[in-house]
């Protein structure tokens, strides 16, 4: 069973709008990692947040994570064409060497 | 130039043949990993290594095998018992730090069974 849900599994927009994604994650963790991943690519990392840190920045991402709720939401800001791929967030429960990838928001940004 | 890499990027197999996946990293990772991803879905575990000569199961290794005879390499075989085995493979690696523990992933092999 996937650790970690997305939501929504499909977003379109408009360039220059915000974008949401959110996880949901089952068990306790010790990260949360998103990654993007374009049709037919590999993953490229985007973002790890700890499970003591409540709000990450890296340009225009932003990620917060919420533990109570087993939650995190990661927002895209003034978005471009160019942020059209799919996004994923994974868990790792223990800092060990496992990820647990939730199924993904297709993210299409329209010009 | 570091990174990982996969190769072929597409693969056509016949239905009871066995084929094998390379996956090269010139990281220094210690840690590999092979994930498999259906259409539309997110990646599913195949198997990982922690260090050489030494491999774990994932979630779905059956019809699956793996070696880890040098660092560098981590080659994935698909042999005839996996009974659905048309997917998109990607394989990963990780070094091991106490401030990142970022997966860096390979461009993906495309399988196709004819």
């Amino acid at each position: 069973s996937q650790q970690g849900e997305e939501d929504p599994q499909a977003l379109s927009i408009q360039e220059g709008e915000n974008a949401t994604m959110n996880c949901s994650y089952k068990t306790s963790i010790n990260n949360l990692q998103w990654y993007r991943q374009n049709s037919g690519r590999g993953l490229v990392h985007l973002i790890l947040i700890r499970s003591n840190e409540r709000e990450k920045h890296s340009g225009r991402l932003r990620v917060t994570l919420d533990t109570s709720k087993k939650s995190s939401s990661l927002l895209i800001t003034a978005s471009r064409a160019a942020d059209t791929a799919s996004y994923f967030c994974a868990t790792d429960v223990n800092a060990g060497n496992m990820l647990t990838f939730g199924g993904g928001t297709r993210l299409m940004v329209k010009p | 130039d570091g990174g990982i890499t996969q190769s072929p990027k597409y693969l056509f197999r016949k239905e009871g043949q066995n084929v094998t996946l390379s996956c090269e990293q010139n990281l220094n990772h210690d840690a590999m990993y092979w994930y498999r991803q259906d259409p539309g879905q997110g990646l599913r575990l195949i198997y990982y290594s922690q260090i050489v000569n030494d491999f774990q199961k994932g979630d779905i290794a059956e019809g699956y095998s793996v070696s880890r005879e040098k660092k560098e390499s981590f080659p994935l075989t698909v042999t005839s018992a996996q009974k659905n085995p048309t997917a998109f493979y990607l394989c990963a690696s990780r070094g091991f730090s106490r401030q990142n523990n970022e997966q860096f992933f390979g461009p993906g092999t495309r399988l196709t069974v004819l």
